[in-house]
């Protein structure tokens, strides 16, 4: 079955610098796929979509790539601050037709002043 | 903005004790879910419910599980005998339609001692 890999190890960045987080996939290429932030106690906030067909989308500081040939998501902050500091899931559907989604476990980011 | 919200916040229950998680999705939003975050864990998929019935579910949504929307507005999720594995926090979600952008609850820590 599908399965997702994010780097478990947190990663620490320098203020304004940009944060890559890498989420790849096994088996089959999902038709979308979801970023979230998580706070810690908090329920995962939304932050973008990216769907089969688009190749990259933004959203101010914030930028996803879908390459289905690598079966990856890259996932881009730029000019980091350390309010950016959370845990980023990536999440996907199970399967082709399904609408259960799993989610990966997760990068922690850390954003040093 | 409109929010999904989720009562209670905190929920201590001794184990063989049936609870009930409350959510209320967003109001014109169709689709609802239920997952699980077991501490330090993913986000696991429990149930989502479309139209008053469930749509898909989980391994891990068994016998003991049941959802409802008794009331247009409330979305519930009933664990008949809590065991002690069942401690976790339960995120409620919403969506306007399927493959769109969850909302999610703040969630429910339930603690079975």
């Amino acid at each position: 079955s599908q399965k997702i890999e994010q780097n478990s190890e947190a990663l620490n960045i320098q203020e304004g610098k940009t944060a890559t987080l890498t989420c790849n996939y096994t088996n089959y290429s999902p038709a979308y796929l979801q970023w979230y932030r998580q706070d810690p106690g908090r329920g995962p906030v939304f932050l973008l979509l990216i769907r089969e067909n688009e190749k990259e989308k933004r959203k101010e500081r914030l930028k996803v790539t879908f390459d289905t040939t690598l079966k990856q998501s890259l996932f881009h902050i730029t000019a980091s601050q350390p309010a950016d500091s959370a845990t980023y899931l990536c999440a996907l559907p199970r399967a082709s037709g399904t609408y259960k989604y799993i989610f990966g476990t997760g990068t922690r980011l850390k954003v040093l002043a | 903005e409109p929010e999904v919200t989720q009562t209670p916040s905190h929920q201590v229950t001794q184990m063989g004790q049936e609870v009930i998680l409350r959510c209320v999705p967003i109001s014109n939003h169709l689709y609802f879910y239920w997952y699980r975050q077991i501490l330090g864990q993913k986000v696991e998929f429990l149930v989502s419910f479309y139209n008053n019935e469930i749509s898909e579910k989980s391994e891990i949504f068994d016998d003991q599980f049941s959802v409802e929307r008794p009331d247009g507005s409330n979305f519930t999720l009933k664990i008949r005998s809590t065991k002690l594995e069942d401690s976790a926090m339960y995120f409620c979600a919403s969506l306007l339609n399927r493959g769109n952008e969850q909302y999610f609850g703040p969630g429910t820590r339930l603690t079975v001692t």
